[in-house]
């Protein structure tokens, strides 16, 4: 099955810096990679998705990147703001509809103000 | 807009207890996916319906069951609870076939005593 490997767990950016995580995944017929944020107490929010016919995608200040050859696909917040500090996941699946999600172990932002 | 519906937010049960959590999709999702959070860890994919049929199963323990009724809300059925059990439980849907975006509930926070 699908292994999905997410990092780093923790990072801590100042406010207006970026801030990049990274996965890989294993499986090479995944073609749908999401990212999620999660809120103490909340359940997880898609904030950007990409698929693997296309290398990049950016919506504002958050812009997602997919290799494909190298199977690894990074999340990249701009100006960090203090309301994006939360749990971040990647996930993958075989994007064929009505597939599951195979989660990263996800990454713990904090924006330092 | 309507989003994912989950009840109860927050349940208590004791040991060897049987216990059922509800999930309502967004309004036109046909498709619905239970998934486990255990404290500090990703969702882990349990099982899924689509158009009521059961679509995927994952690491679902044989104690639990569960359905996708006709309206399209569905109902995950845990018995003989264990300590073990206590988790979040997301629920999750997506419209169908044509598209791979899930979108989750708030969640069930289920702790097992």
């Amino acid at each position: 099955g699908e292994n999905v490997e997410q990092h780093p767990s923790t990072l801590s950016v100042q406010e207006g810096d970026s801030a990049v995580i990274k996965c890989t995944y294993s499986d090479s017929a995944s073609n749908y990679f999401p990212w999620y944020k999660q809120e103490l107490g909340k359940g997880p929010q898609l904030i950007i998705d990409i698929r693997s016919n296309v290398g990049e995608k950016k919506d504002q200040r958050i812009a997602v990147t997919l290799n494909k050859t190298a199977k690894h696909f990074s999340l990249h917040i701009t100006e960090t703001q203090p309301e994006d500090s939360a749990v971040y996941f990647c996930a993958a699946s075989r994007g064929f509809g009505n597939e599951k999600l195979t989660f990263g172990t996800g990454t713990r932002l904090t924006i330092i103000p | 807009a309507a989003g994912v519906i989950q009840s109860p937010r927050h349940l208590i049960k004791e040991k060897r207890e049987t216990a059922t959590l509800k999930c309502y999709p967004i309004p036109r999702h046909d498709t619905v996916y239970w998934y486990q959070q255990g404290p500090g860890q990703d969702p882990q994919f349990l099982i899924s319906f689509y158009e009521k049929m059961q679509s995927d199963k994952g690491s679902i323990p044989d104690r639990f069951s569960a359905q996708q009724f006709s309206d399209y809300h569905s109902e995950l059925n845990m018995s003989s609870l264990e300590l073990g059990d206590s988790a979040l439980y997301f629920c999750a849907s997506s419209p169908g076939t044509t598209t791979d975006t899930q979108y989750f509930g708030p969640g069930t926070r289920l702790t097992v005593l």
